[in-house]
């Protein structure tokens, strides 16, 4: 059973371009979070998708970010128009329900570089 | 909003040696996870908690659910060189909006020395 995966590893992009991060979850898990992490800090919650819905984007900067988590394919999270600010790592996790308890599987994350 | 403190920030021991570390929050939790996370890799689960006072080993880790629900502790016993690493907490709130989140603590950086 392969773990959540995310791609790329790592993105660099100058000021101004857009983002596209991806997260396919663990096998037979139908819930994605997206956290941020800044270099020395821990994570920071950002959006939790079901399929083809946002549950929970409180964490999710208003302007320039996206998410979605299609019926079919993986998870995006989508940044536009990057600035320097925005570098950092971002780490995608999984899990199969999302009751009291359940436990998040956290993929490699994928480190960003704005230039 | 609800927010872990997690101590010590970061720690230096020798080979061979225990370590604790814990995280301390003003509100109740109602699940407790422990995650390493090595360099350039993401986080990894250690050990799960699920009721106040709860006790949990995993080889030489051993974690706790405090009893007040507004604390963790995590312990390594005989701490060797591949023990390195950021270990955090996360505590997953109660909830009235039927939205399960985890909130995460700010890590303990590890670091052996042989």
């Amino acid at each position: 059973n392969a773990g959540v995966m995310q791609n790329p590893r790592h993105l660099v992009r100058r000021r101004g371009q857009e983002a596209r991060l991806r997260c396919s979850p663990m096998k037979g898990h139908s819930h994605v979070y997206w956290y941020r992490q800044l270099p020395e800090e821990g994570l920071k919650f950002m959006v939790y998708l079901q399929k083809e819905n946002i549950i929970d984007e409180s964490g999710m900067p208003k302007e320039r970010f996206s998410a979605e988590f299609p019926k079919e394919g993986p998870s995006i999270l989508r940044i536009q128009q990057v600035v320097r600010g925005d570098s950092a790592a971002y780490f995608c996790a999984s899990s199969p329900l999302a009751g009291r308890g359940e436990t998040q599987y956290f993929g490699p994350g994928t480190r960003l570089l704005v230039l | 909003g609800q927010q872990l403190n997690q101590s010590p920030q970061s720690m230096f021991i020798q080979e061979g040696e225990d370590v604790s570390m814990n995280c301390t929050s003003s509100s109740i939790f109602n699940t407790w996870l422990w995650y390493k996370q090595d360099p350039g890799e993401g986080p990894v689960l250690l050990i799960a908690l699920y009721k106040a006072g709860e006790l949990t080993s995993n080889g030489r880790l051993t974690a706790q659910f405090g009893i007040t629900r507004k604390d963790s502790f995590l312990n390594i016993s005989a701490s060797i060189p591949s023990d390195v690493g950021i270990y955090f907490c996360a505590g997953q709130p109660p909830t009235t909006s039927g939205t399960y989140k985890y909130i995460f603590g700010t890590g303990t950086r590890l670091k052996v020395l042989a």
